[in-house]
């Protein structure tokens, strides 16, 4: 399996204001990687696509200008959520798809929960 | 459109057994995952499955029928540690994962 980490683990901030989520895949190198957000209660629903090297695939819905993705190398892909609004609250979640077995298996971080106040 | 259904919520006994159930509609298929989630935590692997059948894995199993569009996960002899969410997720035709809202199971003594 494949280790991916994210920090930070939780974000409070106000209104207005951005915030940088990281994802990390720290024992192998991940050219893809997937973002999610999951409402409580509610299913994961994926965001974007980050690729690294090049630009992010976002989901249908999802604006780019607002949720910045950075996949500036193998490891690290990065979230940012610029004039974040109450909205924007959730838990984020980053995942990566080692390529080890057949069947795209994807192994999660241990997510991001960001309230905006 | 794409779709995953599943019980929102399930409460069993220590040492039961319970069966919970999924139906998915997709644009093409490729598969269907069983995650568990515990509150604030992210999803773990349970299971895969592509063929009909039931694939058996310790005290869990899962079970998938293509035809019917159905995939039913089955949990034995009850532990508490296993109150958590259960997430169903069917890949597409992209290999895209299709998220259900998963199902709550609540363990009592």
């Amino acid at each position: 399996g494949a280790v991916v980490s994210q920090h930070p683990s939780r974000v409070i901030c106000k209104s207005g204001t951005s915030v940088k989520i990281e994802c990390r895949s720290l024992d192998f190198q991940a050219t893809t990687m997937f973002w999610y957000r999951q409402f409580p209660k509610k299913s994961l629903m994926l965001m974007a696509t980050s690729n690294e090297g090049s630009k992010a695939t976002y989901e249908q819905g999802v604006e780019k200008d607002k949720f910045l993705i950075n996949h500036a190398s193998l490891t690290l892909s990065t979230l940012t959520v610029t004039s974040a609004h109450p909205e924007d609250s959730s838990f984020y979640i980053c995942s990566v798809d080692p390529g080890e077995s057949s069947y795209n298996e994807q192994f999660f971080g241990p997510g991001t929960r960001l309230t905006v106040l | 459109g794409q779709n995953i259904d599943q019980p929102t919520e399930m409460t069993a006994t220590e040492g039961a057994i319970v069966q919970i159930n999924c139906t998915y509609q997709t644009s093409g298929f490729n598969g269907l995952f069983w995650y568990q989630q515990h509150a604030g935590e992210a999803p773990t692997f349970l299971s895969y499955n592509v063929l009909d059948g039931l694939e058996e894995k310790g005290r869990f199993s899962s079970f998938l029928s293509r035809s019917k569009g159905y995939s039913y996960l089955l949990l034995k002899e009850l532990q508490m540690k296993d109150s958590a969410s259960y997430l169903c997720a069917a890949s597409d035709s992209n290999y895209q994962l299709i998220w259900g809202a998963g199902t709550k199971l609540i363990i009592k003594p």
